[in-house]
């Protein structure tokens, strides 16, 4: 069974503190590996990662994939308040491109 | 711009009626997924379909069927409402790409479903 784990689950920091957030997978014929973040509303598309060992790269985000290891992380620096929100990871997978979510991460960032 | 539009923000029915919800994308995308968000538990997969009339369960596909008549359009049927059922929905839809790498998926506004 296709299996995405993020972690942790929920994370408070300080603004300007530096967070990384963890996603490993498990999963039939990998397609790809997505970042979201999701505040009051619908998800909202941050990077697509197929390839294993280059960094995206936006402003203060940046996210990396292992596929060797089956995982990746999102690394945001100097957090600021708006960067409070869920933080999901998603696989696509398959011969048809089904789309396997995490758990998402809650991330708190206070002043 | 990609807009996908369901068809409801907010639903309040009753335990055993018959429920539809409604997802239109207007890019010509392949795929279409239904979701259902629940605090901490993330995104889980109720359906999934890669074209027209065909489909995949998701993890979660007990109580609920889909229907793919048209491209643009993805139902979610809840054959008989119950309260476990009470969450929020979201569309997605994607479009496939070549090297069996697609695109983002895109998200709705989703429906926030009460079943009382």
């Amino acid at each position: 069974e296709d299996k995405v784990v993020q972690s942790p689950l929920s994370l408070v920091v300080h603004e300007g503190d530096t967070v990384t957030l963890n996603c490993s997978y498990e999963v039939t014929n990998f397609r790809s590996l997505l970042w979201y973040k999701q505040e009051k509303k619908a998800p909202t598309f941050l990077f697509m990662l197929t390839s294993s060992g280059i960094e995206k790269k936006s402003g203060r985000l940046s996210s990396i994939l292992d596929k060797k290891e089956l995982f990746s992380i999102l690394n945001i620096t100097a957090t600021q308040t708006g960067d409070s929100a869920i933080y999901l990871c998603a696989v696509g997978s398959g011969n048809t491109g089904k789309l396997i979510f995490g758990q998402g991460t809650t991330l708190q960032v206070k002043p | 711009d990609v807009k996908v539009t369901q068809s409801s923000r907010y639903l309040v029915k009753r335990t055993g009626e018959k429920v539809f919800l409604e997802c239109v994308q207007d890019m010509d995308h392949e795929n279409m997924f239904w979701y259902r968000q629940d605090p901490g538990l993330g995104l889980r997969l109720i359906y999934f379909s890669y074209d027209v009339k065909m489909k995949e369960k998701g993890d979660i596909p007990e109580g609920y069927s889909v229907s793919r008549e048209k491209k643009e359009r993805f139902s979610l049927i809840l054959e008989s409402a119950s309260t476990n059922q009470t969450s929020m929905y979201l569309c997605a839809s994607s479009q496939a790409g070549p090297w069996k790498v697609d695109t983002e998926a895109f998200f709705g506004q989703g429906t926030r479903l009460t079943v009382v």
